[in-house]
């Protein structure tokens, strides 16, 4: 079965500090990845997706990720955080038509 | 952009009543909806997937009788809680996908209290 494994539950970072939002996903076949994030009592809102090509994808607000298939990982970056990022981001694989989510990083930006 | 709302944004019922969430995509036409569930502080699990005019899949361990979903058009899918009790409080959300798109597009979520 697959899982996904989000490495940091929480992390603090300072306002214009560059972050890393660690997942990483057990299959052995392939799988289409997605980063959501989601702000509090609302729904998930998609910030970038990996189905195939390149593997460094660009999302919206800034953040991207690359898609490591030796390392089965699936990493978010973002150069420079504002307050406004502060959310709860989860990774999700998808190859049967389902989400499979992480547990969640909450990523607090401190002024 | 595809938008999928929900309603009511948030319910409070008593225990033992029974209480229907509705689930719209309104600018696409959903062939498949998910309903998810979360808890406070922790992720979204999938309870059930459903498809225009079918039968709703439920996820192992998802009561079928007590969550009972209904995707009757292909922009509205409903889920009730039937006979709820305090533990059946969450969040539930919803999401849809139109044609053989792979991507979700996510409600915002019902908030569930059951006092």
């Amino acid at each position: 079965a697959q899982s996904v494994t989000q490495l940091d539950s929480q992390v603090p970072v300072f306002e214009e500090a560059p972050v890393e939002l660690r997942c990483n996903y057990s299959s052995s076949v392939s799988v289409y990845l997605f980063w959501y994030v989601q702000y509090p009592n609302q729904g998930l809102q998609l910030l970038l997706k990996y189905l195939s090509g390149s593997t460094l994808v660009k999302g919206i607000n800034g953040f991207e990720a690359e898609f490591n298939k030796s390392q089965t990982s699936f990493h978010l970056r973002k150069p420079s955080v504002h307050i406004s990022d502060t959310a709860e981001y989860f990774c999700a694989v998808d190859n049967t038509g389902k989400l499979i989510f992480g547990q969640g990083t909450t990523l607090q930006v401190k002024p | 952009g595809a938008v999928v709302s929900q309603h009511p944004s948030w319910v409070i019922c008593k225990s033992g009543t029974s209480v229907k969430i509705e689930c719209r995509s309104l600018d696409f036409q959903a062939t498949t909806m998910f309903w998810y569930r979360q808890f406070p502080k922790q992720s979204l699990m999938l309870m059930a997937t459903s498809n225009e005019g079918s039968k709703a899949t439920y996820e192992q361990g998802v009561e079928k009788d007590k969550f009972l979903i209904n995707h009757a058009s292909l922009t509205l899918s409903t889920l009730t809680v039937t006979s709820a009790h305090p533990e059946d409080s969450s969040f539930y959300i919803c999401s849809a996908t139109a044609g053989g798109a792979y991507e979700q597009y996510f409600g915002p979520g019902t908030r569930l209290t059951v006092t």
